[in-house]
């Protein structure tokens, strides 16, 4: 298995521009997470979704973020519009249920907004 | 407001050395331990993790210490290597759902 794919790697954009972040779980993994992670915040949960479907939003820091599940196999998380304080990693993770074997983390994408 | 309080926040050890890093929580909701490793320019992976009727668990050179009582609980790295010099994170998983919260994270250098 590939694990979990993101992309893009990097993400250079400028103030105002709409970002769109993508993530492919591992296949057969029924949980999907979307974390940023920054110096001063840490790793932060944004939001999850089991089976496609949004568990726990809490954590979107507000109306610019939205992530969509649309299959199994692929989520987006989209800035709209993005601002200099949302350059961070935004990671994506799966996990099967149960979650004995714990997350399955991507390599994240660096975005940075100017 | 941290749900998970690591400490301390970077730490070198000469090689050979046993680092500790530590963690403590409030929530009783929790019951799932993990910690997680992460070198630069990766994602977190899944290192070790423990469940709290568990006081201590070992994988390797890695062991994870818990005390239930005290809601804290640790990792010890035995032998330390200049390839475990990476960022740790503890976490933990609330009780019926699957997210983690995660502790702010340890820089761990090891010298040779």
């Amino acid at each position: 298995d590939a694990g979990v794919i993101q992309s893009p790697r990097h993400e250079v954009t400028e103030m105002g521009q709409e970002v769109t972040l993508r993530c492919k779980p591992i296949s057969g993994h029924d949980y999907l997470f979307w974390y940023r992670q920054t110096m001063m915040r840490g790793l932060e949960l944004l939001i999850y979704f089991n089976n496609n479907v949004p568990i726990d939003d809490s954590g979107m820091p507000e109306d610019r973020f939205s992530a969509k599940m649309p299959n199994a196999s692929f989520s987006t998380l989209k800035i709209q519009p993005s601002e200099p304080r949302d350059s961070a990693v935004y990671f994506c993770a799966s996990s099967p249920t149960g979650g004995g074997q714990g997350y399955t983390f991507g390599s994240g994408t660096r975005l940075t907004v100017v | 407001q941290q749900q998970v309080k690591q400490s301390p926040q970077s730490l070198i050890v000469q090689k050979g050395g046993i680092p500790i890093i530590n963690c403590a929580y409030e929530n009783t909701a929790f019951d799932y331990f993990p910690w997680y490793q992460q070198f630069p320019g990766k994602g977190p992976a899944l290192l070790i993790a423990i469940r709290p009727d568990v006081s201590e668990k070992k994988e390797g050179r890695f062991t994870i210490s818990f005390n239930k009582s005290a809601k804290q609980f640790s990792l010890h790295i035995m032998d330390s290597q200049p390839g475990d010099s990476a960022t740790y994170f503890c976490a933990a998983r609330y009780q019926g759902a699957q997210k983690l919260v995660f502790g702010q994270g340890t820089r761990l250098t090891i010298n040779p």
